[in-house]
């Protein structure tokens, strides 16, 4: 089977920097997708990791460890329009579908 | 370029009751997925098509769900009969060139059943 990990919830300031762990446990991982989701909207895709180390873009840098089956997403310099929900997806080697976890609720405050 | 739409974007039915919801993936995308997202259970993943063709419908809970993809631009998924226990946001996505690439999703239908 597989699993993935991510906190529900977490809280931060605005302008602070803050970090969503994903852990997973899976045969013939390939990579990990992260999505936002804002209250009401749908999934909407942030970033993909196929290789160990950091990929930034912007706010946003997402970070992968594939020896420690681990990676998170970093929001940098928090705006209240960041609070949202975050899920990191698995992708598997062969031709599958991304697996998501059960996703994280981000809440920044003033 | 249009997204993926999905209609209706809220439905409110009566347990019992037959429901349709719809969905035109992106043009050109060749993977269409359908979710159901609740507070309980996240996001599952019901069933995905390749090609106008159902490749795992292993998600679908039971017999009383049903989709169908009759050409590469339309989808439907039915419930029927529906059961307040399927309140839930359902959304569709489309990918272009593999299940495992970026899906891009529909805004979603909220169905309610009473």
């Amino acid at each position: 089977g597989q699993s993935l990990e991510q906190p529900s919830e977490v809280t931060a300031v605005e302008g602070a920097i803050v970090q969503i762990n994903c852990t997973y446990q899976t045969s013939g991982f390939y990579g990990l997708s992260w999505y936002q989701q804002h209250d009401g909207g749908a999934p909407t895709f942030l970033s993909y990791n196929g290789l160990d180390g950091l990929e930034e873009t912007g706010r946003f840098s997402s970070f992968l460890s594939r020896s420690d089956s681990y990676g998170y997403l970093l929001l940098q310099e928090l705006q209240m329009k960041d609070s949202a929900s975050y899920f990191c997806a698995v992708r598997n080697s062969g031709n599958t579908p991304l697996v998501f976890g059960k996703g994280t609720r981000l809440s920044v405050i003033a | 370029d249009a997204g993926v739409i999905q209609s209706p974007r809220h439905e409110v039915t009566e347990m019992g009751q037959e429901v349709t919801l719809r969905c035109k993936p992106i043009s050109g995308h060749d993977y269409l997925f359908w979710y159901r997202q609740t507070m309980m259970r996240g996001l599952e993943l019901l069933i995905y098509f390749n090609n106008n063709v159902p490749i795992d419908d292993s998600g679908m809970p039971e017999d009383r769900f049903s989709a169908k993809m009759p050409n590469a631009s339309f989808s439907t998924l039915k419930i029927q009969p529906s059961e307040p226990r399927d309140s839930a946001v359902y959304f569709c996505a489309s990918s272009f060139g593999g299940p495992y690439n970026e899906q891009f999703f529909g805004p979603g239908t909220r169905l309610t059943v009473l």
